[in-house]
Parts: C-alpha cells; sequence; structure tokens
C-alpha cells in the first residue's frame, strides 16, 4: 500500500496568513490521482483540489495545489477563519486507496 | 444536484451486526462506483471497499476482508454495507463516497455513527 506521509500534523495561523501543507508519498503516484479533502468539525470531508492542482466547483482562489511524483503540497495563501478544519491527501493510484493522517488548521 | 443520503446512527450491541444504507439521487447511480470509508473517533480518514453498481463488483481493503459486505440495489439507487460480528474497534463514523473518473471522491455522505456497546 502506498503510504502518505502528510506534515505538519497541526497548524495555527492568523487570518491572511499563508499555510502550506505537504504530503509525500512512499512510492510515485501519477499527479491525476492526488487529491485533498476538507474535513469541518462535525462534518463529513469535502473535496477541494482535484488531480494536484485543480480547484473543486465552488472552491475559492485561495486554495491551490502542486507537485508531481511523490511530493505534492497544498497552500492556502490567506488563511480565513471558515477555513478551520482537518486537510486530508489521498491517493487514488492504486489499490487500496489511502489518505494522508491529516493537517488541523486552528486559527490564532 | 448530486446527493448521498445515508441513514440513521446505530448501537448496536458487540457481537451483531449492522446494515447501513446510502442512497444516491442526482445522478446515474450505475454510472459511478461507491466507495466506504470509516473513521474512528479523533482519527482520520480509512478505506474499506468500494462497489461497482453496473455489474456488483466488489474490493475490499485487506483489513475489512470478512468485515464489511458491500451490495447495492440498482432499483432503487442504494448501496449498502453491512459490518459483522461488531466489536468496540468498529465504532466509528462510516461514509459512502461517490468515485470519479479522477479516481476522486466528489461526493460524500453525510455519515453514520455506529456505537458498538452492551
Amino acid at each position: 500500500a502506498i503510504v502518505l506521509n502528510q506534515s505538519p500534523s497541526s497548524i495555527v495561523a492568523s487570518q491572511g496568513e499563508k499555510v502550506t501543507i505537504t504530503c509525500r508519498a512512499s512510492s510515485s503516484i501519477s499527479s491525476n490521482y492526488l487529491h485533498w479533502y476538507q474535513q469541518k468539525p462535525g462534518a463529513f470531508p469535502k473535496l477541494v483540489i482535484y488531480s494536484t492542482s485543480y480547484r473543486a466547483s465552488g472552491i475559492p482562489s485561495r486554495f491551490s495545489g502542486s507537485g508531481s511524483g511523490t511530493s505534492y503540497s497544498f497552500t492556502i495563501s490567506r488563511v480565513e477563519a471558515e477555513d478551520v478544519a482537518t486537510y486530508y491527501c489521498q491517493q487514488g493510484s492504486s489499490n487500496p486507496l489511502t489518505f494522508g493522517s491529516g493537517t488541523k488548521l486552528e486559527i490564532k | 444536484e448530486v446527493k448521498l443520503q445515508q441513514s440513521g446512527d446505530e448501537l448496536v450491541r458487540p457481537g451483531a451486526s449492522v446494515k447501513m444504507s446510502c442512497k444516491a439521487s442526482g445522478y446515474t447511480f450505475t454510472d459511478y462506483a461507491m466507495h466506504w470509508v470509516k473513521q474512528s473517533p479523533g482519527q482520520g480518514l480509512e478505506w474499506i471497499g468500494t462497489i461497482i453498481p453496473l455489474i456488483d463488483t466488489t474490493s475490499y481493503n485487506q483489513k475489512f476482508k470478512g468485515k464489511a459486505t458491500l451490495t447495492a440495489d440498482k432499483s432503487s439507487n442504494t448501496a449498502y454495507m453491512e459490518l459483522s460480528r461488531l466489536t468496540s474497534e468498529d465504532s466509528a463514523v462510516y461514509y459512502c463516497a461517490r468515485w470519479s473518473l479522477r479516481r476522486v471522491l466528489d461526493y460524500w455522505g453525510q455519515g453514520v455513527m455506529v456505537t458498538v456497546s452492551s
């Protein structure tokens, strides 16, 4: 199984700050199959970024992603209070599907 | 509008089984696979398995073989997951999610909380 090492496990940021989350895969995956989800407290996960860098419908432009091979990143250019959530990367390159361990974003 | 409506929360006894549903609407049910994901309390996301409703083909995470059974009813656009021989380790929220062409889970159900307790 492909292991996704996600870091950091938590971030405390100020509103307006830029935050970046990294996701490193234990083996190379196609950038077409690396995705990011946002899970707000008490809610189900929501797709934010698919295929490394494409924003899902309705996702603000402050969210972006990049990467290739085994190294991927997710960035919020200017954090807002509504972005408080846990973010997960996920690979669909091979079975079993796997998720990163999550990054919890809090606002100062 | 795509929607996945899951059944209600469950309180079940250890050793029992539970079957939950995921009713799809807003798209052609047989055009997409349905996946199931487990989230234990305060933990991350864990893939259980998938079913392709069109051909009733399933694939499971090795960890959940023998624990989870996935089925689908094309006539009612509903996917099901049954969990057997429940223990406290099975207490979790279980999500269904639609699998799109880019191998991404693009729509999720609201989740079913299963509590295993005597």
